[in-house]
């Protein structure tokens, strides 16, 4: 069954710690992965993506993820947090190809972060 | 950026009620889209629309829900009688493309 794993459920930091939240997937074929963000209030916005190419992505606000097509993962990065980077992290695959299909969501990692 | 609006931001109903959750996509997309989240939970994926019709669905989407684009530019979601697990938070995305999905603030279903 395809189906995506985020096996952190609530992560708390310090500011200026480094990140790491983890995200493996099981999806047949090719395919296409997003990390959302949720700030409180807010609505779901895309951090980055990967469609094909350098397996290593850059997305906004400093954050990056690679894409480790052996250990059918996408772990999201960032070398030193802020308290503004509090939220939501969903990861989340859809097939490759053209990516018209439907997103299959992670439960979601909450990041705390203290000022 | 461009944005998806949702309307209304909660909505509150009684159990057995009809309710229409309204989207409003991204004016030159193709590909529409509903989740919702229970809370608590994953955000699940309910339909997929693309050219006046469903390309797909899952099995949450029953014959309790229907979608419409009624105009050209709102893009609704029906339930027809609600039940208490309908409560959730109702996200509307859209697409152009083979791009990302775009996703609305979402809409607040409270069922009573």
């Amino acid at each position: 069954a395809q189906s995506v794993s985020q096996h952190n459920h609530h992560v708390i930091l310090s500011e200026a710690a480094s990140l790491e939240l983890g995200c493996n997937y099981s999806y047949g074929g090719t395919v296409n992965l997003f990390w959302y963000v949720q700030y409180p209030g807010q609505h779901l916005q895309l951090l980055l993506k990967y469609f094909s190419g350098d397996p290593l992505v850059k997305g906004i606000k400093g954050f990056e993820a690679e894409f480790i097509k052996s250990k059918f993962s996408f772990n999201l990065r960032k070398p030193s947090v802020q308290w503004s980077d509090t939220a939501e992290y969903f990861c989340a695959v859809n097939g490759g190809g053209g990516s018209q299909g439907n997103l299959i969501f992670g439960k979601g990692t909450k990041l705390s972060v203290k000022p | 950026e461009p944005e998806v609006t949702q309307t209304p931001s909660h909505q509150v109903t009684q159990m057995g009620q009809e309710v229409i959750l309204r989207c409003v996509p991204i004016s030159n997309h193709l590909y529409f889209y509903w989740y919702r989240q229970i809370l608590g939970q994953k955000v699940e994926f309910l339909v997929s629309f693309y050219n006046n019709e469903i390309s797909e669905k899952s099995e949450i989407f029953d014959d309790q829900f229907s979608v419409e684009r009624p105009d050209g530019s709102n893009f609704t979601l029906k339930i027809r009688s609600t039940k208490l697990e309908d409560s959730a938070m109702y996200f509307c995305a859209s697409q152009i493309g083979a791009q990302r999905q775009y996703f609305g603030p979402g809409t607040r279903l409270t069922v009573l």
